[in-house]
């Protein structure tokens, strides 16, 4: 068990919604990165909160958008779903801002957009 | 733009064999590397790391290899054990931009 939770474990919904995931990182730990990982893919990263801010965004869909509350968890929201948005969405936290550290992931939450 | 790749997506080995898992990367400032191991249903793992200073980093049965020259690292398991049957991926940091990429990852399966 790496301390880090995400809610629902599975979710299904239709094209055109949209969706919140959420996650829970360690105890301690300041940032919470979001990963997408479609099928026979790597783990792509989409963006990185520190502390309640934004600090580095990746391939992120502008229909996409993530914060991090003051509580530090952190929520990724997804509207407006297509098919090709069915993936692994995994979060990962770590102590500090520099992407350096030790990564500490959750059990991902899978999405299928049907 | 696949800036690290793994171009074996899967390798088996017999147990108590060495495992060879190859990474390349495109970007020159990469300065540190991850190995993160994931089973099914789980998140991944970290394994082990390499700062770019170095040219090889051990922990007791992983040792990881950088080549700088030739942009290329290596994750060397030996000996390997059945439990060490998961996917593999590598990573690095991009610093500054606060980026991160990863392999698209190699299944490793060992034989008892």
């Amino acid at each position: 068990d790496s301390g880090v939770t995400q809610t629902p474990k599975h979710l299904i919904t239709a094209t055109g919604q949209r969706v919140t995931l959420r996650c829970s990182p360690r105890s301690g730990d300041l940032s919470v990165y979001w990963y997408q990982q479609s099928l026979d893919q790597g783990l792509q990263f989409l963006i990185h909160y520190y502390n309640g801010e934004e600090r580095a965004k990746g391939n992120i869909l502008e229909r996409f958008s993530a914060q991090q509350f003051p509580d530090l968890h952190s929520e990724l929201n997804l509207s407006s779903l297509e098919l090709g948005d069915s993936a692994l969405y995994f979060c990962a936290s770590s102590v500090a801002g520099v992407p350096y550290n030790e990564q500490f992931f959750g059990p991902g939450t899978r999405l299928t957009v049907l | 733009d696949q800036q690290v790749k793994q171009n074996s997506p899967s390798l088996s080995v017999q147990e108590g064999r060495i495992s060879i898992l190859n990474c390349d990367y495109t970007n020159s400032m990469f300065d540190y590397f991850l190995w993160y191991k994931k089973y099914p249903a789980e998140g991944p793992t970290f394994l082990i790391s390499i700062s770019s200073i170095k040219d090889k980093n051990e922990d007791g049965r992983f040792t990881v290899f950088l080549n700088k020259s030739a942009k290329h690292l290596s994750l060397h398991i030996v000996p390997s054990q059945p439990g060490d049957s998961a996917v593999y991926f590598c990573a690095a940091p991009e610093v500054p931009g606060n980026q991160f990429y990863f392999g698209t990852g190699t299944s490793l399966t060992v034989i008892p």
